[in-house]
């Protein structure tokens, strides 16, 4: 199976800043990486999918990039609303689907 | 405008069978491409998948759990219904339905509410 790692686990941030977090899978993926925001009692919202396709109604600050086993998520100005848990997500066809372990976005 | 909403019991004894229905709307699972697929979240812990299926009967597991899981779908009603047999205490979790399309995205696009089950005794 393939395994997705995400880091970090915790990223402490203001209002403004810009964020990066990363997600490596163990073997390429192409580019069937998704992004989902969850916030606390919330389903997860899907961001981003095929690696760098933005979903409807997602604000542009976001933003994915990468292929094969590297990508990354980047929110160029951080704003209040953003403070949540980001996950990614791969589905290799030949593989099971499987979702990082998270990246949580703490007020600094 | 595609909804899809999870029930089932909230509290079930260890051993027993938990049966979870997504009850949806606004597509069709026998259109090509449409999946309807569970996932759940332990308490302060990450998402795992459980499970697949597709428009035409495909159905697809976690290794982890795949002799304990079994989805069926009900076009008609639009029904998508997964048991869990042997439930255990470390299976507490909010469990999640949600649409994907495997063709364009493979990604859940849109997400149940979740309902949250207690596995005790």
């Amino acid at each position: 199976d393939i395994q997705m790692t995400q880091s970090p686990s915790t990223l402490s941030a203001s209002v403004g800043d810009r964020v990066t977090i990363t997600c490596r899978a163990s073997q390429s993926i192409s580019n069937w990486l998704a992004w989902y925001q969850q916030k606390p009692g919330k389903a997860p919202k899907l961001l981003v999918y095929k690696a760098s396709s933005l979903e409807s109604g997602v604000p542009s600050r976001f933003s994915g990039s990468g292929s094969g086993t590297e990508f990354t998520l980047t929110i160029s100005s951080l704003q209040p609303d953003d403070f949540a848990t980001y996950y990614c997500q791969q589905y290799n066809s030949y593989s099971p689907l499987t979702f990082g372990g998270g990246t949580k976005v703490e007020i600094k | 405008q595609i909804t899809l909403k999870e029930s089932g019991p909230t509290l079930v004894k260890p051993t027993q069978t938990l049966t979870l229905t997504c009850t949806f709307s606004g597509f069709s699972l026998s259109t090509s491409g449409v999946g309807v697929g569970w996932i759940r979240q332990p308490p302060g812990k990450a998402l795992e998948w459980l499970a697949l299926i597709y428009w035409d009967d495909d159905k697809r597991y976690s290794p982890s759990l795949k002799s304990r899981l079994t989805i069926t779908k009900d076009t008609s009603k639009n029904h998508v219904v997964l048991t869990m047999t042997n439930m255990d205490p470390v299976d507490t979790a909010t469990y999640y339905c949600a649409h994907l399309i495997f063709s364009a995205r493979r990604a859940f696009d849109i997400w149940g509410q979740g309902t949250m089950v207690t596995v005790s005794s």
